[in-house]
């Protein structure tokens, strides 16, 4: 069975522009969170969607947002870049049948904010 | 509120050494604990989870962990470990119903020969 997968792996954007990064969960897998990692913050929980709803939301501004669609895959967006959005930004997906499911991570993305 | 600490930044040891690495937690509530490794320019990769039950957690690649809950603790331990184990290591809880991982701020394993 294949793994979550991300796309693109790596980018490059200026200030001011917009991104949207992607997110293939696991067959069968209908909850995907995302995650921001940063050297100076580490792991931070951005968002969770589940059956295209978000259910959770982290404690970032309203630039970054996100969608999920019907076949589970996600997106997240963030719209006018700033220099400390550059990150490793993970995906994960998991089965959401109960509390006790596993969160499977992505390779991520790594975008660069020049 | 969660929150998990990690005690060591980075954890010097030779191969075939013995290791322990910390994580401590905070919660009012029960919670499910993780320990994920990550390698360079890689993902997280789940080494092991406590959800109930037995309180020594067998994991991937020999890892085990203890659940101790008067202390609020859930260290990672391996007997011996190789070159191939050097890797940023992060311990997460988990709320019941929630999938928001918050995790530790990582703890860098350097095995030398």
């Amino acid at each position: 069975k294949a793994g979550v997968t991300q796309t693109p792996r790596y980018l490059i954007k200026t200030r001011g522009q917009q991104v949207t990064l992607s997110c293939s969960p696991i067959s069968g897998h209908r909850s995907v969170s995302w995650y921001q990692q940063t050297p100076g913050q580490g792991l931070q929980f951005l968002f969770e969607y589940f059956s295209e709803t978000q259910r959770n939301k982290g404690n970032f501004p309203g630039r970054f947002s996100g969608r999920q669609f019907s076949n589970s895959r996600s997106e997240m967006n963030v719209s006018t870049l700033e220099l400390g959005d550059s990150a490793l930004y993970l995906c994960a997906s998991s089965l959401a049948v109960g509390g006790t499911d596993t969160q499977y991570f992505g390779p991520g993305t790594r975008l660069t904010v020049l | 509120a969660q929150s998990v600490t990690q005690l060591d930044s980075q954890v010097p040891v030779f191969e075939e050494a013995p290791v322990e690495l910390r994580c401590n937690y905070s919660s009012s509530v029960s919670v499910y604990l993780f320990w994920y490794v990550q390698y360079p320019n890689q993902g997280l990769q789940l080494l092991l989870k406590y959800l109930s039950g037995s309180t020594l957690v067998k994991g991937i690649n020999g890892f085990e962990a203890e659940f101790n809950k008067s202390q609020t603790s859930f260290h990672l331990r391996k007997p011996s470990v190789h070159i191939s184990d050097t890797a940023e290591y992060f311990c997460a809880v988990r709320r019941d119903s929630s999938y928001k991982l918050i995790f530790g701020s990582g703890t860098r394993l350097l095995v030398r020969p």
